[in-house]
């Protein structure tokens, strides 16, 4: 199917690797963060989120921490496998508004 | 258990014609979102239910975008006369609770990839 990671920031990562991906976050109101991991063809998966309270959270095989002072997320992932290659987004929200608002798409490329 | 289910996958229209995708969410859950994803951009918020409640409906780009839920579950995104830029992947996500103060999980579909000639 069609990429859709076309002309986004790539990371290539040598399998067993550890990965890191970077988001900066726009609304410093926001007060609930999602990591969705999007593969070619299909639609944003869930994968970890965070609420505004915390700074850290972990997961199977990733963590994600964040910095409100900065608006700066981060999502973790250990030793990263052939299947964790795919664009990774951040969605961010706030507790009296249900709609999402997706940051730029980061594509990560597993070299096996 | 079933995820979000769209359908058509894939949709191609002339300019000028009108189109109809449908979402069907998991069972039981309360909260439905429609996203418009662009070529190589994430997914921009279009409109959401809450149950048959149309309660946000800012992220329409024109009065030819139109959304129902006649009765709570299945969704309809109908777009009228389209146009070029109307090409887009249409997602759909639902989620279990509903209503401010309560966050949660949105799930999902495929997506409808609608490519308008």
């Amino acid at each position: 199917g069609e990429s859709v990671g076309l002309h986004l920031p790539t990371l290539s990562v040598q399998e067993g690797d550890n990965s890191i991906i970077n988001c900066a976050y726009s609304n410093s109101a926001s007060d609930y963060f999602i990591w969705y991991k999007q593969e070619s063809g299909k639609g944003p998966q869930f994968i970890i989120d965070i609420r505004s309270n915390m700074d850290k959270r972990q997961g199977q095989r990733v963590t994600v921490l964040l910095n409100k002072t900065v608006k700066h997320l981060s999502l973790q992932i250990a030793a990263t496998q052939p299947g964790d290659s795919a664009v990774y987004f951040c969605a961010e929200t706030t507790r009296g508004n249900n709609r999402l608002a997706f940051g730029k798409g980061n594509q990560v490329v597993v070299i096996p | 258990g079933a995820g979000v289910s769209q359908s058509p996958r894939y949709k191609v229209a002339k300019r000028g014609q009108d189109v109809a995708l449908r979402c069907d969410p998991i069972s039981g859950h309360v909260s439905l979102f429609w996203y418009q994803q662009a070529l190589g951009q994430g997914p921009e918020f279009l409109t959401y239910f809450q149950n048959e409640a149309q309660l946000d409906k800012s992220g329409l780009p024109s009065d030819r975008f139109f959304a129902e839920r006649p009765e709570g579950s299945v969704s309809t995104l109908k777009i009228q006369r389209t146009q070029q830029e109307d090409s887009a992947v249409y997602l759909c996500a639902s989620s279990l609770r509903g209503g401010t103060g309560k966050m949660d999980t949105q799930y999902f579909g495929p997506g409808t990839r609608l490519t308008v000639l």
